[in-house]
């Protein structure tokens, strides 16, 4: 068990460049769960997912935003058209199915948009 | 006004010394919850949780919930220099692995 693997650990783009995130959840784990964090502030919940039905969307998550997680395996979460205000920690979290409340988190992906 | 409230700190004890951290609510469908420690620059990992009211003791850390008044609280006896962290309260409803909402995180310092 290698716990949640994210990566890049760190990544800088200009404004208006598209990115793109992925994690990798602990194997056995069918949920997988995307959580952005700013400087000073606890995470937000993004969005999560059962195997690979994405099964909510934070109001959070604006249209310039998709994640996915075909197969059920790894995730991947993209912004289009970066703004500075998208700059933040993005946090991957994984956990057993029903009745288990232990979710565990990866190191993060460290987004800067210049 | 948010759901979950914490209080950022920054906290500073000395070593040895009791910590008490809190947190309240607002939303009465929460049942589970959890205390989080994230070292600077890390994710978070999780240290306790308790379902409903009550109290659970691990090692020096005692979490306690009240459900009555909406408030939570995590305590930490004999504090050590390695307790240096942001400690995170974060609830979920009722199958306890649901998206979980975050407190903005208490910022601890425990000088040597």
């Amino acid at each position: 068990d290698t716990g949640v693997s994210q990566n890049p650990r760190h990544k800088i783009t200009k404004r208006g460049q598209n990115v793109t995130f992925r994690c990798d959840p602990i194997s056995e784990h069918n949920r997988l769960y995307w959580y952005r964090q700013t400087l000073g502030q606890g995470p937000e919940f993004l969005t999560y997912f059962q195997n690979e039905a994405q099964l909510e969307k934070s109001r959070l998550l604006s249209d310039r935003f998709s994640a996915e997680r075909p197969k059920g395996s790894f995730s991947t979460l993209e912004i289009q058209r970066t703004e500075q205000g998208d700059s933040a920690m993005y946090l991957c979290a994984s956990s057993r199915d029903r009745g288990y409340t232990e979710a565990f988190f990866g190191q993060g992906t460290r987004l800067t948009v210049v | 006004q948010k759901e979950v409230e914490q209080d950022p700190g920054p906290l500073s004890v000395p070593e040895g010394a009791i910590v008490s951290l809190n947190c309240t609510y607002s939303n009465s469908a929460f049942q589970y919850f959890m205390w989080y420690r994230q070292y600077s620059r890390k994710g978070p990992e999780l240290l306790m949780y308790t379902y409903s009211s009550g109290n659970k003791e691990d090692g020096r850390f005692t979490a306690q919930v009240d459900k009555s008044s909406k408030y939570i609280s995590l305590f930490i006896r004999d504090s050590q220099p390695s307790d240096s962290a942001t400690y995170l309260c974060a609830m979920s409803g009722l199958e306890g692995n649901e998206k979980l909402t975050f407190g903005t995180g208490t910022r601890l310092t425990i000088i040597p």
